[in-house]
């Protein structure tokens, strides 16, 4: 069946400092990956999303992730957090009806 | 501007009054969806719709309702509510139904408490 696995329920990270958000995938077939970002008290808000071609996909705010068939991952980075980062981050992959969410990562953000 | 707007954003109610949350999109999409999110469970889906008058189970459908009878809404029904659906719903919609090429866009959320 298809899944998503986010390992990492909270990380905690400096100002300045770069992230990785790790997302694994269970998947058949070529998978279509997204990535949301939930602020406190808002909606989702897309990220970034992959759906074929180049492996690596930039998204808004500086947030870029890499596809690697061979890890089934689709891993979040930032070189450079900011403070208003701070949110939960979620790992979604695309199927005809509907979207497998991931159970989300915490991220906090440290002055 | 394009959005999802869903009503009310925060609910307290009793166990077994039943209630409704809007949905409506201004986009002119097909497809809407209801998920809730709950802690260390993600976001799961409840009911999806690919057009007017088309409505389907998603994973945890148990306790709810759906009716498209208009393509902008998409009201989420509780008869009767019961502590296990205190939860974060989300609705969204996109384009075309397909959710692997399509971008959905979600609502700011309505937060239920059931006493």
């Amino acid at each position: 069946a298809q899944s998503v696995t986010q390992p990492d329920i909270h990380i905690t990270v400096s100002e300045g400092a770069s992230l990785e958000l790790r997302c694994n995938y269970s998947y058949g077939a070529t998978p279509y990956l997204f990535w949301y970002v939930q602020s406190p008290g808002q909606g989702l808000q897309l990220l970034l999303k992959y759906f074929s071609g180049d492996t690596l996909v930039q998204g808004i705010k500086g947030f870029e992730a890499e596809f690697k068939r061979s890890q089934s991952s689709f891993n979040l980075r930032k070189p450079s957090v900011h403070w208003s980062d701070a949110a939960e981050y979620f790992c979604a992959v695309g199927l005809t009806d509907k979207l497998i969410f991931g159970t989300g990562t915490r991220l906090q953000v440290f002055p | 501007e394009a959005q999802v707007t869903q009503n009310p954003r925060y609910l307290i109610t009793v166990t077994g009054k039943k209630l409704t949350v809007t949905c409506s999109q201004n986009m002119n999409h097909e497809y809407m969806s209801w998920y809730r999110q709950d802690p260390g469970l993600g976001l799961r889906q409840i009911y999806y719709s690919m057009n007017v008058e088309v409505t389907d189970k998603g994973d945890v459908p148990e306790g709810y309702k759906v009716s498209r009878k208009e393509k902008r809404n998409f009201p989420l029904i509780l008869e009767s509510p019961s502590p296990n659906q205190t939860s974060l719903y989300f609705c969204a919609s996109s384009l075309s139904p397909d959710s692997r090429k399509n971008i959905q866009y979600f609502g700011a959320g309505t937060r239920l408490s059931v006493l």
